[in-house]
């Protein structure tokens, strides 16, 4: 397996333009979590599936932000519309069922809104 | 917040020397993971330690748990430049994960 995918691995965009992030988990993993990382606030849980039903979405920040899992092998994460201060490297990561069991996370979205 | 806290958040060695790092967390746990990242890069996990273990060792890792006080530490010996990178904690509450701060980690050659 390649690992967790993710794209764009960069991202630039205006202020107030839609975002639309990408993630394709390891195949067979029941859990997908979006987490993202900055300096002031470290890695923040967004938000985590568990075959393809969202869990617990407590960590999104705004009515801005919303993610969704059509089916087991893509997620995506939307910012719409997008504000400066949410410029930061998004992490998408995957997990098998077990109670102990890694996760494995893909290489980020760094997004800079401007 | 259920984010776990690391000590120091700096560190700076130079090769050879051991490494430790420290977690602190809130709530109950499943297990407790460390994991590491390198600059520009996703986390790797590292070791995995389960609530009823004290201490386990994967190479040069040792890591320790203390459930009663809410506290590991991660342990890397000989260190390496190619250690350098930030080592973050994770608690594992049964399905999701919550990272600690991290410690950023400098070998120096």
């Amino acid at each position: 397996d390649a690992g967790v995918i993710q794209s764009p691995r960069h991202e630039v965009t205006e202020m107030g333009q839609e975002v639309t992030l990408r993630c394709k988990p390891i195949s067979g993993h029941d859990y997908l979590f979006w987490y993202r990382q900055t300096m002031m606030r470290g890695l923040e849980l967004l938000i985590y599936f568990n075959n393809n039903v969202p869990i617990d979405d407590s960590g999104m920040p705004e009515d801005r932000f919303s993610a969704k899992m059509p089916n087991a092998s893509f997620s995506t994460l939307k910012i719409q519309p997008s504000e400066p201060r949410d410029s930061a490297v998004y992490f998408c990561a995957s997990r098998d069922q077990g109670a102990y069991t890694e996760a494995f996370f893909g290489q980020g979205t760094r997004l800079t809104v401007v | 917040s259920q984010q776990g806290e690391e000590d120091p958040q700096a560190l700076s060695i130079q090769e050879g020397e051991n490494a430790t790092m420290n977690c602190s967390y809130k709530t109950s746990i499943n297990n407790l993971q460390w994991y590491r990242q390198n600059s520009g890069r996703g986390l790797v996990h590292l070791i995995l330690i389960r609530s009823n273990e004290r201490e386990k060792h994967s190479g040069r890792l040792r890591v320790t748990l203390d459930t009663s006080k809410k506290s590991s530490s991660l342990l890397i010996t000989a260190s390496r430049a190619a250690d350098t990178a930030s080592y973050f904690c994770a608690t594992d509450g049964g399905n999701q994960f919550y990272f600690g701060t991290g410690t950023s980690l400098t070998v120096i050659p």
